[in-house]
């Protein structure tokens, strides 16, 4: 596709239910970042990929927070047991890396959870 | 890890004026920063990035320095337009960009 794409855009679950997000980067980007935005706040950063190994999870807030990337290309980003303060925007964001520098970051529109 | 300040969190500026937006980082080995600008709803995207191996870069209004020794790096926005009106984002790392926490820009016509 032309950009990063998202989805769900939108989301609204309840406490406690598990939920799916995921990020379809630009072909040919080997590197994929998730990072999350609450409200009037800066980007968090959760979880960096390169191919298909995520070599930095150390943003992950809890145990209940896991992603995968698949065959070099989708991401999907579970959040189990979903709290209300897990509320926030979720963006997705892919890069071209090359000879060990990291290259422009392309953000999608984000999928924005609300926790009741 | 990295950690990146930024100042001010609010600017308002005439339009034509300028507006200068302030950043620290703490980990030296951080050598690409980028800024990103952000309007309301949108997408974050890149207006200008810079490399630790440069003091300065110049896009048309736009405007980056960098001082490595003291670990900051400023972007300026000369003659500002009410089009310039957003959130922007600092950010410093290598494979891993750290965020500022964002500075909303109002342009007063």
């Amino acid at each position: 596709g032309a950009g990063v794409s998202q989805s769900p855009s939108n989301k609204v679950t309840e406490k406690g239910k598990d939920v799916e997000l995921r990020c379809d980067p630009i072909s040919g980007h080997t590197a994929l970042y998730w990072y999350r935005q609450s409200l009037g706040q800066g980007l968090e950063f959760l979880i960096y990929f390169q191919g298909n190994s995520a070599p930095d999870k150390s943003g992950l807030p809890s145990d209940r927070f896991s992603a995968e990337r698949t065959g070099g290309s989708v991401s999907t980003l579970t959040i189990q047991r979903t709290q209300q303060e897990d509320s926030a925007v979720y963006l997705c964001a892919s890069s071209f890396r090359a000879g060990g520098k990291t290259g422009e970051l392309f953000f999608g529109e984000g999928s924005r959870l609300t926790v009741l | 890890g990295e950690n990146v300040e930024q100042h001010p969190s609010t600017l308002s500026v005439q339009e034509g004026d300028s507006a200068v937006i302030k950043c620290t980082y703490s980990d030296s080995a951080s050598n690409y920063f980028p800024w990103y600008k952000q309007e309301l709803g949108k997408r974050p995207q890149l207006i200008i990035d810079i490399r630790s191996n440069v003091g300065e870069k110049k896009d048309q209004r736009i405007a980056v320095t960098l001082n490595k020794t003291a670990k900051h790096f400023s972007l300026h926005i000369t003659e500002t337009q009410p089009e310039d009106s957003a959130v922007y984002f600092c950010a410093a790392g290598d494979y891993k960009l750290s965020f500022g926490a964002g500075t909303t820009v109002t342009v007063r016509a």
